[in-house]
């Protein structure tokens, strides 16, 4: 089945740098690709998605990158703020059904 | 339009016990899934259900089992409680039909506390 690998597991970055957390899968029929943000004490929520037609995708300061071939996908968040802070979840789910298979997440830290 | 409501939101059950958590999913969505979110071990998949049938099955013992009703809601059990059980359970709910077409919605989790 789909295995997902997400690293780094901690991410301390100054606060007005930028922050990369980098995913591979295994499952190369993976078509979906989402990334969830948790605050402490919250649900996971969605804040960007990209599907395999494309090769990256951007909204205001998130952006992520697909790479098909090499099967891994990134997040990249520019100019990051306090608010920042927060695990963030990458996954990917194939067309076959709704299973989505989650790494194990980032604790991003923004330093003052 | 309602969110994911998952209840209890807190539950403290002894070793040896069984449980049964709930999840109603965003009206219009027929797929539920499951998942345990513990420290350091991410969100990891349970189960999936859609239709009332059990679509998909992560790596779970046989203890941990789930339903779905025919208005979508789903319950999951889990029976002979270990203290390793103790987690937050996540529900989450997308359209289910596949083919890329999965956001899922979670709802804010049951967090089990085994003694």
């Amino acid at each position: 089945g789909e295995n997902v690998e997400q690293h780094p597991s901690t991410l301390s970055v100054q606060e007005g740098d930028s922050a990369v957390i980098k995913c591979t899968y295994s499952d190369s029929a993976s078509n979906y690709f989402p990334w969830y943000k948790q605050e402490l004490g919250k649900r996971p929520q969605l804040i960007i998605d990209i599907r395999s037609n494309v090769g990256e995708k951007k909204d205001q300061r998130i952006a992520v990158t697909l790479n098909k071939t090499a099967k891994h996908f990134s997040l990249h968040i520019t100019e990051t703020q306090p608010e920042d802070s927060a695990v963030y979840f990458c996954a990917a789910s194939t067309p076959r059904d709704d299973k989505i298979i989650f790494g194990k997440g980032t604790r991003l830290h923004i330093l003052p | 339009k309602a969110g994911v409501t998952q209840t209890p939101r807190y539950l403290i059950k002894t070793r040896g016990q069984q449980v049964t958590l709930s999840c109603s999913p965003i009206s219009g969505h027929r797929s539920v899934s499951w998942y345990q979110q513990t420290p350091g071990q991410g969100l990891q998949f349970l189960f999936e259900y859609f239709s009332e049938t059990q679509r998909n099955k992560g790596n779970f013992p046989g203890r941990f089992s789930g339903r779905q009703f025919s208005n979508s809601r789903s319950e999951m059990n889990v029976s002979t409680l270990e203290l390793g059980d103790s987690a937050l359970y996540l529900c989450a709910s997308s359209a289910g039909t596949g083919g890329g077409n999965t956001e899922a919605f979670f709802g804010q989790g049951t967090r089990l506390t085994v003694v």
